[in-house]
């Protein structure tokens, strides 16, 4: 148990549609990220917060977006869904924002299934 | 940019076989080296790391040398078990910037009896 929990753990859902997916980090961990794993693209950083914060952009559609709360917890917002989007969406934590040696552990993941 | 290659699975051993997963990397500066294990139905764990030339990151049997002058990161086990069955991904953290993980495509591993 890497001490990453994502809710909910599997989801299907209907094109067109809007889904919101929950993350909360390790105790202590400021830094979260988003990151989507699918057959065809592999494992693709989306997003990072530190501290309620954007800090990095990687792959993510503009009709994703991303947000930490105060109390860190953070939530990914998939709209306009796609059968596309299909994948496996994981958030990850790490203590601190970047640099040497920074390790990050990851939730179970997110299955999103659109039809 | 930054990028990960590994050796495309899957790949097929005996229990107790040795086991090599080849690594390589692009990237900028000194990065740090991952390596994690996802197991059928369950999402990413931290296997093992490295964080600077010839360290040997080390678990559970498994251990991976970051080798700057061949930039590579090989996986290697002495003897495999079945428990081991699970994909592999290689990754890298860019030193330079904020610490997110470039992913190489992951390596199946199946072990039978």
């Amino acid at each position: 148990d890497s001490g990453v929990t994502q809710t909910p753990k599997h989801l299907i859902t209907a094109t067109g549609q809007r889904v919101t997916l929950r993350c909360s980090p390790r105790s202590g961990d400021l830094s979260v990220y988003w990151y989507q794993q699918s057959l065809d693209q592999g494992l693709q950083f989306l997003i990072q917060y530190y501290n309620g914060e954007e800090r990095a952009k990687g792959n993510i559609l503009e009709r994703f977006s991303a947000q930490q709360f105060p109390d860190l917890h953070s939530e990914l917002n998939l709209s306009s869904l796609e059968l596309g989007d299909s994948a496996l969406y994981f958030c990850a934590s790490s203590e601190t924002e970047g640099f040497t040696g920074n390790t990050i552990y990851f939730g179970e993941g997110s299955w999103l299934t659109v039809v | 940019g930054n990028s990960v290659t590994q050796m495309e699975g899957p790949v097929t051993l005996s229990e107790e076989a040795f086991l090599t997963i080849n690594c390589t990397y692009t990237a900028t500066g000194y990065p740090s080296l991952f390596w994690y294990v996802q197991y059928p139905g369950e999402g990413l764990q931290l296997l093992l790391k490295a964080t600077k030339a010839d360290d040997k990151g080390s678990n559970k049997g498994f251990e991976a040398t970051y080798r700057k002058e061949t930039t590579s990161f090989h996986l290697e086990k002495g003897s495999v078990q079945v428990s081991d069955s699970a994909v592999y991904f290689c990754a890298l953290s860019d030193n330079s910037g904020y610490s997110t993980l470039t992913f190489g495509k992951g390596t199946m591993l199946l072990v039978s009896p």
